[in-house]
């Protein structure tokens, strides 16, 4: 059974502070990985990550994927309050899409 | 991205009761599924809505319990059947779209409270 781990569950810090949120799976046929920011119902999707790294960017936000190491981060440099949401992290097989999530990092930026 | 809207937004239901949910897809997507997040929990894949097939259910979840249509590539619905206050969550509809490596959308959630 597919396994995605993040951490740490909870983090809080002051804004202009740089996070790295972790994710570490375990899935049988690895096709991708996927990165959401779920601020109120639905998760806004950021990144998917298939090759090893090759970090992606989008503004302030960057992922990077370890096959190898089977985890990826998520970096947000120079945090605002806007960045307070949950993150989740999500992998998906070859053989299918179904997504396996994990259990989300709760990030709060402090003013 | 894809434009996804669902309906209702949120609903507040009696025990035993149904509630049907509906996902609506700003253009035609061959993969559409359904998922729960329960209060405080990450979510759980419930159903992949095939078009002109049965769904197929993941582990745990029954087609009596969560029926899912899907008539046509743009439109799917999910209906909670027999209400109880453990169905109380959130219910996202979600699509897939991109070549090769297909990234997956999701709807604005329907909030569903059992008392």
């Amino acid at each position: 059974e597919d396994k995605v781990v993040q951490s740490p569950l909870s983090l809080v810090v002051h804004e202009g502070d740089t996070v790295t949120l972790n994710c570490s799976y375990e899935v049988t046929n690895f096709r991708s990985l996927l990165w959401y920011k779920q601020e109120k119902k639905a998760p806004t999707f950021l990144f998917m990550l298939t090759s090893s790294g090759i970090e992606k960017k989008s503004g302030r936000l960057s992922s990077i994927l370890d096959k190898k190491e089977l985890f990826s981060i998520l970096n947000i440099t120079a945090t605002q309050t806007g960045d307070s949401a949950i993150y989740l992290c999500a992998v998906q097989e070859t053989s299918g899409s179904r997504l396996t999530f994990g259990e989300g990092t709760q990030l709060t930026v402090n003013p | 991205s894809a434009v996804i809207s669902q309906k209702p937004s949120r609903d507040i239901c009696q025990r035993g009761t149904s509630l049907t949910i509906q996902c609506q897809v700003d253009s035609q997507v061959t993969m559409m599924f359904w998922y729960r997040q329960q209060p405080g929990q990450s979510l759980t894949l419930i159903a992949t809505a095939n078009q002109g097939s049965e769904a197929t259910y993941e582990s745990g979840f029954v087609i009596d319990k969560f029926p899912i249509s899907r008539p046509n590539l743009t439109f799917s619905t999910l209906t909670v059947s027999n209400l109880s206050p453990e169905d109380s969550s959130i219910y996202l509809c979600s699509v897939e779209r991109g070549v090769p490596y297909n990234e997956q959308f999701f709807g604005p959630g329907t909030r569903l409270t059992v008392l």
